[in-house]
Parts: C-alpha cells; sequence; structure tokens
C-alpha cells in the first residue's frame, strides 16, 4: 500500500548549523506533500505545501528563508531548517495525499522527525 | 475560515467504558471528514472518514457519522480497550485552490 518514509527519525543538532529532513512517497508519485509541524501534546500546524516543479506555498507566519523546501522530484520532498535555534525544537511531519481521489483523498504521513536543537 | 473544533483533553477511561470524543467544524464548500490516531511515539494513522453526508465511517470498532446539519463529526466507540490509549485527531480536507487537510487539536485518550 502506499506509505510515506520520512528521514531522519530524530536528530540533535548545534545551534546555528542547519538540517535536513527528507520525506519520500513509496509506491506512488506525489505531486503535493505537506509539511507540518507539532509541538508538545499539540495538534499539527501546517507549514507549507510542497508542489512539485514549483515554489513551495507556506503559511502565514512560516519564514520560508528559513525553512527550505524542495520538491525535486515526484518522490521526494526535503526540508531544510537553516540556522537552527532551541526554539525550532519540536516534531516534523511530512504526508503526502494518494493522488486522484480528490476531496476522498486521505492523507498519508511521514513517521516523523524529532529535532532537538542544543 | 476552514476550522475544526474538537473537545478538549485528556479523556481517561476505565476498560470497555463507552468513549464519545465530540468534533464540529467550519468550512467553505463540502469537506471530507477524517479521524487520525497518534499512538505514543509514532506518526499519524487514518482511523476512518466520511466523504459525504449522513456517511458513516468505522473501523477497530470505532465510528463516526458525518451529519451536516449540525456540522458534526464525533467518534464513538461502545467499549474501550487499553490499546485505544492514544491522541485522536478530527480533520477535514477541502480543495481551496489545492487539497488541504485541516486538523483539530487533538484528543488524548488515557484507558485504565
Amino acid at each position: 500500500g502506499a506509505v510515506v518514509s520520512q528521514h531522519p527519525s530524530w536528530v540533535i543538532c548545534k545551534s546555528g548549523t542547519s538540517v535536513k529532513i527528507e520525506c519520500r512517497s513509496l509506491d506512488f508519485q506525489a505531486t503535493t506533500m505537506f509539511w507540518y509541524r507539532q509541538f508538545p501534546k499539540q495538534s499539527l500546524m501546517l507549514m507549507a505545501t510542497s508542489n512539485e516543479g514549483s515554489k513551495a506555498t507556506y503559511e502565514q507566519g512560516v519564514e520560508k528563508d528559513k525553512f527550505l523546501i524542495n520538491h525535486a522530484s515526484l518522490t521526494l520532498s526535503t526540508l531544510t531548517v537553516t540556522s537552527a535555534h532551541p526554539e525550532d525544537s519540536s516534531f516534523y511531519i511530512c504526508s503526502a495525499p494518494v493522488p486522484g481521489q480528490g476531496l476522498n483523498t486521505e492523507a498519508f504521513f511521514g513517521q516523523g522527525t524529532r529535532l532537538t536543537v542544543v | 475560515g476552514d476550522s475544526v473544533t474538537q473537545m478538549e483533553g485528556p479523556v481517561t477511561l476505565s476498560e470497555e467504558a463507552f468513549l464519545t470524543i465530540n468534533c464540529t467544524y467550519t468550512a467553505t464548500g463540502y469537506p471530507s471528514l477524517f479521524w487520525y490516531v497518534q499512538y505514543p511515539g509514532e506518526g499519524l494513522q487514518l482511523l476512518l472518514k466520511a466523504t459525504k453526508a449522513d456517511d458513516k465511517g468505522s473501523n477497530k470498532g470505532f465510528e463516526a457519522t458525518y451529519r451536516k446539519e449540525t456540522t458534526s463529526f464525533h467518534l464513538e466507540k461502545g467499549s474501550v480497550q487499553v490499546s485505544d490509549s492514544a491522541v485522536y485527531f478530527c480533520a477535514l480536507t477541502v480543495y481551496t485552490g489545492g487539497f488541504k487537510t485541516i486538523f483539530g487539536a487533538g484528543t488524548r485518550l488515557f484507558v485504565k
């Protein structure tokens, strides 16, 4: 069945460095992927919509220069947290809808990446 | 704008108790409705869905009915188990120039 694979599952980095998170769709092509951020005991907040072959669409309040998104192929989207700071520590989750289902589309989620900036 | 409101948790129940988690929504157009579950340390999984009014989604003993007149999609289970302890998210998918999924805040369920 359709699966979304996210890597790494956890990462610890030093303040000021950049971290790249990968999101891959397995067994299906994803022209669109979504990136979410989840704070402890809170819901998922949509950060941006990643579109294959074009620029990502960012939600209001999300810094596009800080959270770089690249959707280079139909099966891979990457989120790079640039110049990370401790306040960027969070759980980041990607998802991809299976195409062709219209509004019936369920979202398949990656396992999530827990980022800790020290 | 489009939004999902679900009851605050945590909800603590004894095994075999009846569960209801309320969910209401506002949306332009005609959304599809979903319940997702997140077990400790894991990502989200689809639990059930309904795509039109009066549809009932069901899975693993859970069910929810799409009520357009009350804009609700309440989750129910007749007899919960310890293994049902998780966070439950109500969500809708709308098309606004592209498909977007919007989540409720999540309700944490503890079954003891």
